[in-house]
């Protein structure tokens, strides 16, 4: 178990709806990552946010959008949704700003099926 | 162009074989990770790897960053079925924050 919580674990929606995915990071971690995994893609960053603020961004979608709230936890919207956002959408967190050392713990990931 | 090529794709071997896996680039990295994924399950951070040249064991696994900075290896030995995962390297461009992940190499170990 790494610490980080998120829900739900499975979600199935069809195409142009809307959902909201969850994450709680580990106590004490200021930094969560949001990742989309598929067969075709492999494991691609979408967003970072420590301490609230946004650090950075990856190749997030405009129909994507993040925020991270004053406990921290964050949430992943995805709206407009399309046969092609089928995936597993993982949620990271770490102690720091991020950079290439510091290590991430991931959640368990929510997979998301668009009908 | 992936900025980190992982290689082989697939692996499927017997109980006790030993395997070397590769993480490639053509960039030079001030530091490498590699973590595992176990089937519905997030990545786990197994290495940190932060000198060219480098070698860190990790009981039955051996890490190797390359004298360049630009490529590393991951050996297994002796390699039983709880081994069974995809193996995934990271890093974080120079002067980015952004981390970016190889497509990984799945490995299957046979009992």
């Amino acid at each position: 178990d790494s610490g980080v919580t998120q829900t739900p674990k499975h979600l199935i929606t069809a195409t142009g709806q809307r959902v909201t995915l969850r994450c709680s990071p580990r106590s004490g971690d200021l930094s969560v990552y949001w990742y989309q995994q598929s067969l075709d893609q492999g494991l691609q960053f979408l967003i970072q946010y420590y301490n609230g603020e946004e650090r950075a961004k990856g190749n997030i979608l405009e129909r994507f959008s993040a925020q991270q709230f004053p406990d921290l936890h964050s949430e992943l919207n995805l709206s407009s949704l399309e046969l092609g956002d089928s995936a597993l959408y993982f949620c990271a967190s770490s102690v720091g700003a991020g950079g290439g050392i510091e290590t991430q713990y991931f959640g368990p990931g929510t997979r998301l099926l668009v009908l | 162009t992936q900025l980190l090529e992982q290689s082989p794709q697939f692996l499927s071997i017997q109980e006790g074989e030993n395997l070397t896996v590769y993480c490639n680039s053509s960039s030079v990295f001030s530091s490498l990770q590699w973590y595992r994924q176990e089937p519905g399950e997030g990545p786990v951070l197994l290495v940190t790897v932060v000198t060219g040249g480098e070698v860190k064991k990790l009981k039955r696994l051996t890490f190797q960053f390359g004298d360049a900075r630009k490529d590393s290896s991951l050996h297994i030995t002796a390699a039983q079925p709880g081994d069974t995962g995809l193996y995934l390297c990271a890093t974080s461009p120079r002067g980015s924050y952004i981390p970016t992940f190889g497509r990984g190499t799945s490995l299957i170990v046979h009992p």
